[in-house]
Protein backbone atom coordinates (compact mmCIF):
# COMPACT_ATOMS: atom_id res chain seq x y z
CA UNK A 1 0.00 0.00 0.00
CA UNK A 2 1.44 3.43 -0.86
CA UNK A 3 0.08 7.05 -0.09
CA UNK A 4 -3.34 8.09 0.40
CA UNK A 5 -6.44 5.68 0.44
CA UNK A 6 -9.88 6.40 0.34
CA UNK A 7 -12.95 4.07 0.58
CA UNK A 8 -15.21 3.79 -0.74
CA UNK A 9 -14.72 5.08 -4.22
CA UNK A 10 -18.46 5.66 -4.73
CA UNK A 11 -21.39 6.07 -2.39
CA UNK A 12 -24.85 6.73 -3.05
CA UNK A 13 -27.19 7.47 -0.21
CA UNK A 14 -30.76 8.73 0.85
CA UNK A 15 -30.91 12.15 3.10
CA UNK A 16 -31.75 10.19 6.15
CA UNK A 17 -28.99 7.70 5.83
CA UNK A 18 -26.04 7.35 8.04
CA UNK A 19 -22.96 6.30 6.67
CA UNK A 20 -18.85 7.03 7.02
CA UNK A 21 -16.06 8.26 4.18
CA UNK A 22 -12.67 6.32 5.21
CA UNK A 23 -8.75 7.49 4.45
CA UNK A 24 -5.99 5.81 5.42
CA UNK A 25 -2.27 7.27 4.99
CA UNK A 26 0.64 5.21 4.56
CA UNK A 27 2.93 8.20 4.00
CA UNK A 28 4.16 8.48 8.14
CA UNK A 29 2.82 12.12 8.19
CA UNK A 30 1.12 13.51 10.94
CA UNK A 31 -1.37 15.93 9.32
CA UNK A 32 -4.58 15.03 7.57
CA UNK A 33 -7.26 17.24 5.63
CA UNK A 34 -10.76 16.97 4.47
CA UNK A 35 -11.86 18.58 1.23
CA UNK A 36 -14.99 19.01 -0.71
CA UNK A 37 -14.92 19.11 -4.47
CA UNK A 38 -17.84 20.42 -6.51
CA UNK A 39 -18.17 20.80 -9.77
CA UNK A 40 -16.71 24.20 -11.07
CA UNK A 41 -15.77 25.19 -7.82
CA UNK A 42 -12.43 25.57 -6.03
CA UNK A 43 -11.52 22.58 -3.75
CA UNK A 44 -12.92 24.01 0.00
CA UNK A 45 -11.20 22.70 3.22
CA UNK A 46 -13.42 21.13 5.60
CA UNK A 47 -11.35 19.84 8.67
CA UNK A 48 -7.89 19.95 9.55
CA UNK A 49 -6.14 17.25 12.05
CA UNK A 50 -2.82 17.56 13.61
CA UNK A 51 -1.16 14.50 15.68
CA UNK A 52 -4.87 13.47 16.21
CA UNK A 53 -6.21 16.89 16.81
CA UNK A 54 -8.70 18.83 15.42
CA UNK A 55 -7.33 22.75 14.20
CA UNK A 56 -9.54 23.73 11.79
CA UNK A 57 -13.07 23.58 11.50
CA UNK A 58 -13.78 25.63 8.14
CA UNK A 59 -17.21 26.64 9.21
CA UNK A 60 -18.89 22.63 8.20
CA UNK A 61 -22.68 21.90 9.41
CA UNK A 62 -22.69 19.52 12.05
CA UNK A 63 -23.97 16.82 9.77
CA UNK A 64 -20.33 16.19 8.88
CA UNK A 65 -18.73 14.43 11.62
CA UNK A 66 -14.70 14.11 11.56
CA UNK A 67 -13.03 11.40 13.88
CA UNK A 68 -9.15 10.51 13.99
CA UNK A 69 -8.10 7.73 15.88
CA UNK A 70 -4.54 8.11 14.95
CA UNK A 71 -2.30 10.25 12.47
CA UNK A 72 -2.33 7.51 9.78
CA UNK A 73 -6.53 7.27 10.06
CA UNK A 74 -9.12 10.19 9.35
CA UNK A 75 -13.28 9.16 8.99
CA UNK A 76 -15.50 11.52 7.95
CA UNK A 77 -19.28 10.08 9.24
CA UNK A 78 -22.13 11.54 7.28
CA UNK A 79 -25.90 11.76 8.50
CA UNK A 80 -29.34 13.15 7.17
CA UNK A 81 -27.10 14.78 4.48
CA UNK A 82 -28.43 17.17 1.87
CA UNK A 83 -28.69 16.99 -2.06
CA UNK A 84 -26.13 20.10 -2.06
CA UNK A 85 -23.71 18.17 -0.27
CA UNK A 86 -23.37 15.54 -3.48
CA UNK A 87 -19.58 16.43 -4.68
CA UNK A 88 -16.16 14.75 -4.54
CA UNK A 89 -14.66 14.21 -1.10
CA UNK A 90 -10.76 14.48 -0.95
CA UNK A 91 -8.98 13.09 1.89
CA UNK A 92 -4.87 14.35 2.26
CA UNK A 93 -2.01 14.34 4.10
CA UNK A 94 1.18 16.19 5.09
CA UNK A 95 4.24 16.03 6.96
CA UNK A 96 2.65 18.10 9.70
CA UNK A 97 0.97 21.46 9.99
CA UNK A 98 1.38 23.95 9.35
CA UNK A 99 2.57 22.41 5.81
CA UNK A 100 5.71 23.12 5.07
CA UNK A 101 5.72 20.41 2.27
CA UNK A 102 3.06 19.75 -0.08
CA UNK A 103 -0.07 17.98 0.64
CA UNK A 104 -0.65 14.13 -1.03
CA UNK A 105 -4.08 13.63 -2.08
CA UNK A 106 -5.83 10.31 -2.44
CA UNK A 107 -8.59 9.93 -5.23
CA UNK A 108 -11.78 10.81 -3.73
CA UNK A 109 -15.23 9.16 -2.70
CA UNK A 110 -17.42 10.06 -4.82
CA UNK A 111 -20.68 10.84 -3.05
CA UNK A 112 -24.43 11.47 -4.48
CA UNK A 113 -27.57 12.37 -2.34
CA UNK A 114 -30.91 11.45 -3.54
CA UNK B 1 -8.77 37.97 1.36
CA UNK B 2 -6.60 35.00 -0.23
CA UNK B 3 -7.74 34.59 -3.77
CA UNK B 4 -6.56 32.57 -7.14
CA UNK B 5 -7.94 32.90 -10.49
CA UNK B 6 -6.66 30.51 -13.21
CA UNK B 7 -7.34 31.07 -16.65
CA UNK B 8 -8.14 29.77 -19.40
CA UNK B 9 -10.97 27.47 -18.10
CA UNK B 10 -10.34 25.21 -20.55
CA UNK B 11 -7.51 24.67 -23.33
CA UNK B 12 -7.23 22.85 -26.18
CA UNK B 13 -4.22 22.50 -28.24
CA UNK B 14 -2.71 20.19 -30.89
CA UNK B 15 0.19 17.87 -30.28
CA UNK B 16 3.44 19.86 -30.15
CA UNK B 17 1.72 23.47 -30.07
CA UNK B 18 3.30 24.89 -27.05
CA UNK B 19 1.15 27.22 -24.89
CA UNK B 20 1.20 28.90 -21.18
CA UNK B 21 -1.18 28.62 -18.12
CA UNK B 22 -2.13 31.45 -16.13
CA UNK B 23 -2.65 31.64 -11.67
CA UNK B 24 -3.12 34.64 -10.51
CA UNK B 25 -3.14 35.35 -6.72
CA UNK B 26 -3.44 37.64 -4.35
CA UNK B 27 -1.91 36.39 -0.68
CA UNK B 28 -1.56 37.62 2.41
CA UNK B 29 2.48 36.58 2.75
CA UNK B 30 3.45 34.12 0.63
CA UNK B 31 4.56 30.97 2.12
CA UNK B 32 4.35 29.00 -1.31
CA UNK B 33 2.53 28.67 -4.97
CA UNK B 34 1.76 25.02 -5.66
CA UNK B 35 0.66 23.76 -9.00
CA UNK B 36 -1.15 20.21 -8.98
CA UNK B 37 -2.28 17.75 -11.82
CA UNK B 38 -5.92 16.41 -11.79
CA UNK B 39 -7.18 13.17 -13.89
CA UNK B 40 -10.54 12.14 -14.17
CA UNK B 41 -11.74 10.02 -11.23
CA UNK B 42 -8.70 10.73 -9.34
CA UNK B 43 -7.40 12.98 -7.03
CA UNK B 44 -4.90 15.71 -7.93
CA UNK B 45 -1.15 14.68 -7.95
CA UNK B 46 1.70 17.27 -6.70
CA UNK B 47 3.63 19.02 -9.00
CA UNK B 48 5.29 21.85 -8.26
CA UNK B 49 6.19 24.23 -5.38
CA UNK B 50 7.32 27.37 -5.76
CA UNK B 51 8.18 29.90 -2.60
CA UNK B 52 9.92 33.55 -4.08
CA UNK B 53 9.52 35.44 -7.27
CA UNK B 54 11.58 34.43 -9.66
CA UNK B 55 11.80 31.59 -9.21
CA UNK B 56 11.32 28.01 -11.62
CA UNK B 57 10.76 24.42 -11.82
CA UNK B 58 11.17 22.08 -14.21
CA UNK B 59 9.68 18.73 -15.07
CA UNK B 60 9.48 16.85 -18.11
CA UNK B 61 7.29 19.07 -20.55
CA UNK B 62 6.48 21.29 -18.21
CA UNK B 63 7.86 24.75 -16.22
CA UNK B 64 6.35 26.42 -13.86
CA UNK B 65 7.08 30.54 -13.28
CA UNK B 66 6.43 32.56 -10.49
CA UNK B 67 6.02 36.48 -10.06
CA UNK B 68 4.47 38.75 -7.11
CA UNK B 69 1.28 38.58 -8.45
CA UNK B 70 1.29 35.07 -11.04
CA UNK B 71 2.30 31.88 -11.90
CA UNK B 72 2.47 30.30 -14.95
CA UNK B 73 2.42 26.71 -16.21
CA UNK B 74 4.14 26.58 -18.97
CA UNK B 75 3.75 23.21 -21.57
CA UNK B 76 6.39 22.36 -24.14
CA UNK B 77 5.34 20.34 -27.26
CA UNK B 78 2.46 18.88 -25.06
CA UNK B 79 1.48 15.07 -25.74
CA UNK B 80 -2.24 13.74 -24.67
CA UNK B 81 -1.23 12.41 -22.04
CA UNK B 82 -0.45 15.82 -20.32
CA UNK B 83 -4.29 15.81 -20.72
CA UNK B 84 -6.04 16.77 -17.14
CA UNK B 85 -7.04 19.63 -14.97
CA UNK B 86 -3.92 21.56 -13.46
CA UNK B 87 -4.88 22.79 -10.31
CA UNK B 88 -2.86 26.55 -8.74
CA UNK B 89 -2.96 26.65 -4.74
CA UNK B 90 -1.40 29.37 -2.53
CA UNK B 91 -0.39 29.52 0.85
CA UNK B 92 -0.32 32.56 2.90
CA UNK B 93 -0.42 33.67 6.68
CA UNK B 94 -3.13 31.43 7.22
CA UNK B 95 -1.55 28.39 6.28
CA UNK B 96 -4.31 27.07 4.37
CA UNK B 97 -4.07 26.01 1.19
CA UNK B 98 -6.44 28.38 -1.33
CA UNK B 99 -7.01 26.86 -4.78
CA UNK B 100 -8.28 28.02 -7.86
CA UNK B 101 -10.57 26.42 -9.97
CA UNK B 102 -8.47 25.11 -12.58
CA UNK B 103 -7.27 24.85 -16.40
CA UNK B 104 -9.06 21.75 -17.97
CA UNK B 105 -6.35 21.02 -20.76
CA UNK B 106 -6.96 18.46 -23.46
CA UNK B 107 -3.82 17.83 -26.00
CA UNK B 108 -5.19 16.11 -29.34
CA UNK B 109 -2.72 13.97 -31.40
Amino acid sequence: ETGVTQTPRHLVMGMTNKKSLKCEQHLGHNAMYWYKQSAKKPLELMFVYNFKEQTENNSVPSRFSPECPNSSHLFLHLHTLQPEDSALYLCASSQDYPPHQPQHFGDGTRLSIL
Amino acid sequence: EDQVTQSPEALRLQEGESSSLNCSYTVSGLRGLFWYRQDPGKGPEFLFTLYSAGEEKEKERLKATLTKKESFLHITAPKPEDSATYLCAVQGNTDKLIFGTGTRLQVFP
